[in-house]
């Protein structure tokens, strides 16, 4: 267990549907980051929260949004999912501002497909 | 923007053979470097990381990296490795400037046979 808590494991749906990802980060640590893992593009940078803010944006789509509540949990949300969504969605989570250049810690992900 | 690049694909090697698995990045500035290992199945895991000093970093279960600037490679070394060495390895680069996301190479697949 790596402190970092992700839900659900897996995730079925059906195209154009819209689903929530949840994450939660390892105690103490103030920064989210979302990151797609697929077969042809590898690890993705999505959005990344520090204690509430966005604080970085990368290869998201406007379908998708994001969000870090007062509890440190974020939470992604898909909207008119495409069979092209189908992928692993990893959260991963950091220390303070000033470390978080020292690397993450990561959840087991969730494994969504879009049928 | 940064991007790294893995060059091997997919790497198959016997048990005790010897392992090298290649990372450059494109970011010209002062880097943070890491190499993370991702099991069947499983999380990311840290197998070691480079900020500065000795270029030569060693990590958990008998890896090692080189970073070499001159020609911006941090690859990653074991000198035998195990069947249970089978997993994905994926380098990573951040800028040195804080608040910057890790940027991910593809990963090399490592199948390790018996």
């Amino acid at each position: 267990d790596s402190g970092v808590t992700q839900t659900p494991k897996h995730l079925i749906t059906a195209t154009g549907q819209r689903v929530t990802l949840r994450c939660s980060p390892r105690s103490g640590d103030l920064s989210v980051y979302w990151y797609q893992q697929s077969l042809d593009q590898g690890l993705q940078f999505l959005i990344q929260y520090y204690n509430g803010e966005e604080r970085a944006k990368g290869n998201i789509l406007e379908r998708f949004s994001a969000q870090q509540f007062p509890d440190l949990h974020s939470e992604l949300n898909l909207s008119s999912l495409e069979l092209g969504d189908s992928a692993l969605y990893f959260c991963a989570s950091s220390g303070t501002l000033g470390r978080e250049t020292y690397g993450y810690t990561f959840g087991s992900g969730t494994r969504l497909t879009v049928v | 923007a940064q991007s790294v690049s893995q060059h091997n694909h997919h790497v198959i090697l016997s048990e005790a053979a010897s392992l090298e698995l290649g990372c450059n990045y494109s970011y010209g500035g002062t880097v943070n470097l890491f190499w993370y290992v991702q099991y069947p199945g499983q999380h990311l895991q840290l197998l070691l990381k480079y900020f500065s000093g000795d270029p030569l970093v060693k990590g958990i279960k008998g890896f090692e990296a080189e970073f070499i600037k001159s020609k911006f490679s941090f690859n990653l070394r074991k000198p035998s490795v195990q069947w249970s060495d089978t997993a994905e390895y994926f380098c990573a680069v951040s800028r040195n400037s804080g608040n910057t996301p890790l940027v991910f190479g593809k990963g090399t697949r490592l199948s390790v046979i018996a």
